[in-house]
C-alpha cells in the first residue's frame, strides 16, 4: 500500500478535462513537501511532468496543471488527447521512518 | 541532454547478488545525485535508494541494508548491488538523476530483472 492515494483509474473523452488526485498525510504533503507528477507509458521512461506542486519543464503542454492544498495534490489535464493514455504518479517526501521520498500508486488515464 | 540507461543480468536466482549499472551520457556524473527506483508487477513506484558523486548514499530502509550503491565518475556510471535476493525483488529498475528538490528527471528506460530459479 503506497504512502500517497491515487485513484486506480481515470478516464474522459477528448477534449474533456481531468483531474488525478493524490492524498497524503501530516508527514508529507501537509508536512509543506512539495509535490512532483510523472507521466508514465509502459516499457518507455516515466517522464516528469510537474514539479514543485505547479510548475511544468519546458515541453509540456500547459493543458498539463498542478496544485496542492492541505494534505493533497492534483494533476488536470484539459483538452484531452488520445496521446494522453498513460500511467500517472505522484511523489513527495515524507520525514517519517528517516525520511524518504515516496510515490503515489498511480492511476491509469483511459481516453475513450 | 543528460540521457541514462540500465544495464545487467535480466534474471537472477534466489538468494544472490542483482547487480546494474547505469550509464550516464550527455553530461558528467560529478554533479547532482543519482538514484535507483524500482517497479514490481501490478505495483508502484519504490524508490531503492540515491548516491552524490562524492560517493555518499541513502537507502530505503524498507531493504533492510541489502542495498549499495556505487559510483564511478571514470566511467560516468553509477551502479546498483541487492544482495540476498527473492522473488519480491522481480523488478523493471530504472535509473535517475535525481534533483536536491527530490524529483527525478529524466530517468532511463528501465530494465526488467526477473528473480527465479
Amino acid at each position: 500500500q503506497s504512502v500517497l492515494t491515487q485513484p486506480p483509474s481515470v478516464s474522459g473523452a477528448p477534449g474533456q478535462r481531468v483531474t488525478i488526485s493524490c492524498t497524503g498525510s501530516s508527514s508529507n504533503i501537509g508536512a509543506g513537501y512539495d509535490v512532483h507528477w510523472y507521466q508514465h507509458l509502459p516499457g518507455t521512461a516515466p517522464k516528469l511532468l510537474i514539479y514543485g506542486n505547479t510548475n511544468r519543464p519546458s515541453g509540456v503542454p500547459d493543458r498539463f496543471s498542478g496544485s496542492k492544498s492541505g494534505t493533497s495534490a492534483s494533476l488536470a489535464i484539459s483538452g484531452l488527447q488520445a496521446e494522453d493514455e498513460a500511467d500517472y504518479y505522484c511523489q513527495s517526501f515524507d520525514n517519517s521512518l528517516s525520511g524518504w521520498g515516496v510515490f503515489g500508486g498511480g492511476t491509469k488515464l483511459t481516453v475513450l | 541532454q543528460v540521457q541514462l540507461q540500465e544495464s545487467g543480468p535480466g534474471l537472477v536466482k534466489p538468494s544472490e547478488t542483482l547487480s546494474l549499472t547505469c550509464t550516464v551520457s550527455g553530461g558528467s556524473i560529478s554533479i547532482y545525485y543519482w538514484s535507483w527506483i524500482r517497479q514490481s508487477p501490478g505495483k508502484g513506484l519504490e524508490w531503492i535508494g540515491y548516491i552524490y558523486y562524492s560517493g555518499s548514499a541513502k537507502y530505503n530502509p524498507s531493504l533492510k541494508s541489502r542495498g549499495t550503491i556505487s559510483v564511478d565518475t571514470s566511467k560516468n556510471q553509477f551502479s546498483l548491488k541487492l544482495s540476498s535476493v527473492t522473488a519480491a525483488d522481480t523488478a523493471v529498475y530504472y535509473c535517475a538523476k535525481y534533483s536536491s528538490r527530490n524529483w527525478f528527471d529524466p530517468w532511463g528506460q528501465g530494465t526488467l530483472v526477473t528473480v527465479s530459479s
